[in-house]
């Protein structure tokens, strides 16, 4: 009973193609995050929804973009992808504030050619 | 972003035995730290959040505790088994969101 679905599991794209991730819930929880690792790195936030309320982080780059159209689902939009950008994204929900645990989804897994 | 360490980097364990990792990160403005179990081509999965100082945390065979005051967390595996082998990932926070460190990564050998 998957409660975050994340969809591919495994993506591959080109060099500066467009790509799009997404996640859904059946938590009907308020915060939805999008988290970016690298092989055997640490997990890195790129962004999160508090409900409505897009929160970038500092050093997330415009090439990366979020939308969230409904409570259920949030996408993860890469505009023009590079090399650099292969790695793992992880999508996570939480109730409320960072006292409350993270549910994630199993990840798509990222290739860019 | 916080600046978090986890050490060792990975450690392999006999099954049976007992083994412990640490988190350790900057202790001021602390506010809540996480653990969490990812184990291949699965999802992460919270094994606990602690906010106290002093806390200890429990869950089968798994156990934390928490010192806020000079920043670090103590994982526990108390006789491992293999369906232990998994990263186990660390994540403060001392605001609204979490920094997760690289993780420790666990395999134990039967």
């Amino acid at each position: 009973d998957a409660m975050v679905i994340q969809n591919p599991r495994y993506q591959v794209t080109q060099f500066g193609k467009p790509v799009t991730l997404s996640c859904s819930q059946t938590l009907n929880h308020n915060v939805m995050y999008w988290y970016q690792q690298k092989s055997s790195q640490a997990p890195k936030l790129l962004f999160h929804y508090y409900d409505k309320d897009f929160n970038n982080e500092a050093d997330t780059p415009d090439n990366f973009q979020s939308r969230r159209p409904n409570t259920s689902f949030c996408f993860l939009d890469i505009r023009s992808p590079g090399l650099g950008d292969a790695a793992m994204y992880l999508c996570a929900t939480s109730r409320d504030t960072v006292r409350e645990k993270l549910f994630f989804g199993s990840g798509t897994q990222l290739s860019v050619l | 972003i916080l600046n978090v360490e986890q050490s060792p980097q990975s450690l392999h364990v006999q099954e049976g035995d007992s083994t412990n990792f640490t988190c350790s990160f900057p202790s001021s403005n602390f506010y809540a730290l996480h653990w969490y179990r990812w184990e291949t081509a699965k999802s992460p999965e919270a094994l606990f959040v602690m906010t106290l100082n002093g806390d200890e945390k429990k869950k089968g065979r798994i156990s934390a505790t928490l010192n806020t005051k000079e920043g670090y967390s103590y994982l526990y595996i108390k006789g491992s088994q293999p369906e232990d082998s998994a990263t186990y990932l660390c994540a403060p926070s001392n605001d609204y969101k979490l920094s997760f460190g690289a993780g420790t990564t666990v395999t134990v050998r039967a």
